[in-house]
């Protein structure tokens, strides 16, 4: 298994500011995935990020307004910068140890976040 | 476009069999993932199909056509801590809207 830790577990912020996300893994994994996800809602995968390249991002999603950083096998950060009420969501970091299709995919607790 | 359909609400009687469906449109299908998530609690990883055919763990059970563009979960001899919301998802990247299980006492 993989145990996550996520910094800030919630917060809330002003318009136009940025909030940085940190994802702690107990121990190295290959593949590290960040999420956005409405409560009650389904998941939305804002972008993959491999340590040692530049992070993949999906459909709708830009590294100017979400840039990620992952230095090591064991630790990611996503930044949502100049933030709107439209980014208030929770955002999950995941994880697989491998990159197989196969590989279990643990998730972090999520960090609530709060735009006013 | 690309999109996954799976049944918003399903209600079942503790100690029964509940299937979920799943039907999905998507280019470059590979596999087909399912995830359990209780209220306030992160997603969990149920299983993954990448082959057509049945995958059993425990008393869960998943299953794959992909000719019909189609998979289920099964949930046996049901638990109330099974109620939860389930997503189809896939590869890790498309999920369907997720499908509440509510159990019956």
């Amino acid at each position: 298994s993989a145990v996550i830790s996520q910094k800030p577990s919630r917060d809330i912020c002003q318009r136009g500011t940025s909030l940085t996300i940190q994802c702690q893994v107990d121990s190295q994994v290959t593949m590290m995935f960040w999420y956005r996800q409405q409560p009650g809602q389904s998941l939305t995968l804002i972008a993959t990020a491999n340590q040692g390249s530049e992070a993949t991002y999906e459909s709708g999603f830009v590294i100017d307004k979400f840039p990620i950083s992952r230095p090591n096998l064991t630790f990611s950060t996503l930044t949502v910068s100049n933030m709107s009420p439209e980014d208030s969501s929770i955002y999950l970091c995941s994880v697989t140890r491998g990159d197989r299709a196969t590989d279990t995919q643990y998730f972090g607790p999520g960090t609530r976040l709060t735009v006013l | 476009g690309q999109s996954l359909e799976q049944p918003s609400e399903v209600t079942a009687v503790e100690g029964a069999i509940v299937q979920i469906n799943c039907t999905y449109q998507t280019s470059g299908f590979y596999g087909l993932s399912w995830y359990q998530q209780h209220d306030g609690g992160a997603p969990t990883f149920l299983s993954y199909n990448g082959l057509d055919g049945l995958e059993e763990t425990g008393r869960f059970s998943s299953f794959l056509s992909r000719s019909d563009s189609y998979g289920y979960l099964l949930l046996q001899e049901l638990q109330m801590k099974d109620s939860a919301s389930y997503f189809c998802a896939v590869e890790k990247i498309i999920f369907g809207k997720g499908t509440r299980l509510h159990i019956l006492p």
